[in-house]
Order: structure tokens, then C-alpha cells, then sequence
């Protein structure tokens, strides 16, 4: 079985640019998760998907980040324009339940750096 | 003060070694506990789950104590392969959000 799969693997921008980052979660998954960790930081939440829905967005630092997930496969996140400390790993995570002690399983992250 | 504390580390241990790892949490909503392991540069997996009683699964023993906030990971007879870093991660009830330690650091050396 497929795990989650992130794209690109790297992103290197210039500040003011946009960049788009796409997550496939394992099939069958209705939960997907956003994950950065900037230099220096631990890994920290951005926001929960169930399906299509966004579930939780608390963890999302600004307005220019955008996070779609079209018909509840796949997702995006779109940094508009991007800023030198938005660099970082950004991970993406799925689950097939909601719940405290439900597994997520993480990709293997796209690690962007902000020029 | 971080939701998630760690032991700073690193650890430098040497093979066969015992070592364990602290993490407290302040959010006493937090009800599902979990340990993962982070490769250089690969995303995290999770190593296991903390249950209240506390849980074993061959050299790694976990360790919850609610009273305290406080969740331990014990690794015993260390090899090289385990030398990684260590998050511990906390999440409240029926929340998808996971909150993460800093992470500690262990290096094994032969």
C-alpha cells in the first residue's frame, strides 16, 4: 500500500513568490493534516481536513497561506506571497479515523526555502 | 511555556545502553500520547502509543503518568539503528491536531 506522498520533495523561491505544495494521503483516508516545522522549532500543526471540510484551521499562521482539498483526495497549500520564515519542512499526515489514539501517518515532508 | 517538553539531549550512548527519554505536557486535556522516531531528514513514524498502564514492545518501554503530566520512553540494550531523533506528541480527545516536543536526540556509538 501506497504511503502519503508529498510533491515537490524540494522548493526553492524567492521571496514574494508563490508556491504550491500538493499531499496524496494514503487511500481510503478521510483525515489530512498540515505539519511545518521552521529551523530551530518543533513540528507544529496547521490544519485538519475530514474529507473535503476543513476541520481545524488553528494552527494556520496568516492569510497568505491557502489550503484546499477539492473533492476530499488530494490537498494543496498555496503560500502567497511566500516570506523568508516560511521556510521550512512542511509535512503532510493522514488518518482513516478521527479520534485521540487514531495513527497518522506522515510524508515525507517538501522542504521549502524562502530566498 | 511549550505545550510539549523534552529533554534537550543529545544523548551519546554507547552500544547495550539503557536510556530514557522524559517529555511533561501542560494541557490536561491532553489524552492520547505517542512516541515517534525521526530519521535524519525523513518524516516522523510512529515508534508507539502510551496507554495509562503502560506499554512494552520489545526493548522500548513506555510509560504514562497523568497525575504528573508526564510520559517516559525507556530503550534498552541500544543498538546503532536506534540512533534517531524522538518526539514525543501529545493530542486531546477525538482532536486530530497533534501537539510535538522539540525532540531529543539519540546518538548510539559503538
Amino acid at each position: 500500500e501506497a504511503g502519503v506522498t508529498q510533491f515537490p520533495s524540494h522548493s526553492v523561491i524567492e521571496k514574494g513568490q508563490t508556491v504550491t505544495l500538493r499531499c496524496d494521503p494514503i487511500s481510503g483516508h478521510d483525515n489530512l493534516y498540515w505539519y511545518r516545522r521552521v529551523m530551530g522549532k518543533e513540528i507544529k500543526f496547521l490544519l485538519h481536513f475530514v474529507k473535503e471540510s476543513k476541520q481545524d484551521e488553528s494552527g494556520m499562521p496568516n492569510n497568505r497561506f491557502l489550503a484546499e482539498r477539492t473533492g476530499g483526495t488530494y490537498s494543496t497549500l498555496k503560500v502567497q506571497p511566500a516570506e523568508l520564515e516560511d521556510s521550512g519542512v512542511y509535512f503532510c499526515a493522514s488518518s482513516q479515523e478521527l479520534g485521540a489514539g487514531e495513527t497518522q501517518y506522515f510524508g515525507p515532508g517538501t522542504r521549502l526555502l524562502v530566498l | 511555556r511549550k505545550e510539549v517538553e523534552q529533554d534537550p539531549g543529545p544523548f551519546n550512548v554507547p552500544e547495550g545502553a539503557t536510556v530514557a527519554f522524559n517529555c511533561t505536557y501542560s494541557n490536561s486535556a491532553s489524552q492520547s500520547f505517542f512516541w515517534y522516531r525521526q530519521d535524519c531528514r525523513k518524516e516522523p513514524k510512529l515508534l508507539m502509543s502510551v496507554y495509562s498502564s503502560g506499554n512494552e514492545d520489545g526493548r522500548f518501554t513506555a510509560q504514562l503518568n497523568r497525575a504528573s503530566q508526564y510520559i517516559s520512553l525507556l530503550i534498552r540494550d541500544s543498538k546503532l539503528s536506534d540512533s534517531a531523533t524522538y518526539l514525543c506528541v501529545v493530542r486531546r480527545t477525538n482532536a486530530g491536531k497533534s501537539t510535538f516536543g522539540d525532540g531529543t536526540t539519540l546518538t548510539v556509538k559503538p
